[in-house]
């Protein structure tokens, strides 16, 4: 049964700092790994996608890398500002016979202090 | 364009009633999901539809849970006597098949209160 875990569930750094975000995950037969944003009482925002045959993929600030066959991504943010306070949520889509689920982590709480 | 739409926003209900949760996923969308996220469980998938295809059923937690996808679009979880265990925020989700990308786009959520 794949599972994923996020280290640490919460983090408080002061605006500016560069900080990394962390998933783990069991099983590397995966499709594909999806990071996203969730801000408190709302749904979840995707911030970016790694297939399976890629290493990482950026969006403006953001760094997402994937190494599939250790089981581990990371999610970089560059500059973080008071804006980027969220929770992180990662989730993997498992190689399974008719599976279209993802498989989420329980989060990283991310604060970022003016 | 328009994202992932769910209604209502928010639910109260009395415990043993019944409640439907609507999904109207973004046009177009071919695949549609319906997750639960409650407090120490995490995010849960429930069921999962792709076109015409028999929904994959295999997250719903018991026989109380049910849902449908009419004309392959508007999706409604229904939720039969309710439990206080059934409060939770459910989450409706929708992805264009490209390959294997399916990445999923997700709506602001029903919060769920079973009294």
């Amino acid at each position: 049964k794949q599972e994923v875990t996020q280290i640490p569930a919460a983090l408080s750094v002061p605006e500016g700092e560069n900080l990394v975000l962390n998933c783990s995950f069991t099983d590397s037969a995966i499709y594909n790994l999806q990071w996203f944003r969730q801000d408190p009482g709302k749904g979840l925002t995707s911030l970016l996608l790694i297939q399976s045959s890629q290493r990482e993929q950026t969006s403006g600030r953001l760094n997402a890398s994937l190494d599939k066959s250790s089981g581990r991504s990371t999610l970089y943010i560059a500059a973080s500002q008071p804006g980027d306070s969220a929770t992180y949520l990662c989730a993997v889509r498992p190689v399974l016979s008719g599976a279209q689920k993802l498989v989420f982590g329980q989060g990283t709480r991310l604060t970022i202090n003016p | 364009g328009a994202g992932v739409s769910q209604s209502p926003s928010n639910k109260v209900t009395e415990k043993g009633k019944d409640v439907e949760l609507r999904c109207d996923p973004i046009s177009g969308h071919t695949a549609l999901y319906w997750y639960r996220q409650s407090l120490g469980q995490g995010l849960e998938f429930l069921i999962y539809f792709q076109g015409n295809s028999a929904p994959d059923k295999s997250g719903l937690p018991s026989d109380r849970f049910s849902a449908e996808r009419t004309g392959g679009s508007v999706s409604t979880l229904t939720i039969q006597r309710t439990q206080q265990e059934d409060s939770a925020v459910y989450l409706c989700a929708s992805s264009l098949q490209q390959g294997t990308r399916y990445e999923q786009y997700f709506g602001p959520g029903t919060r769920l209160t079973v009294t």
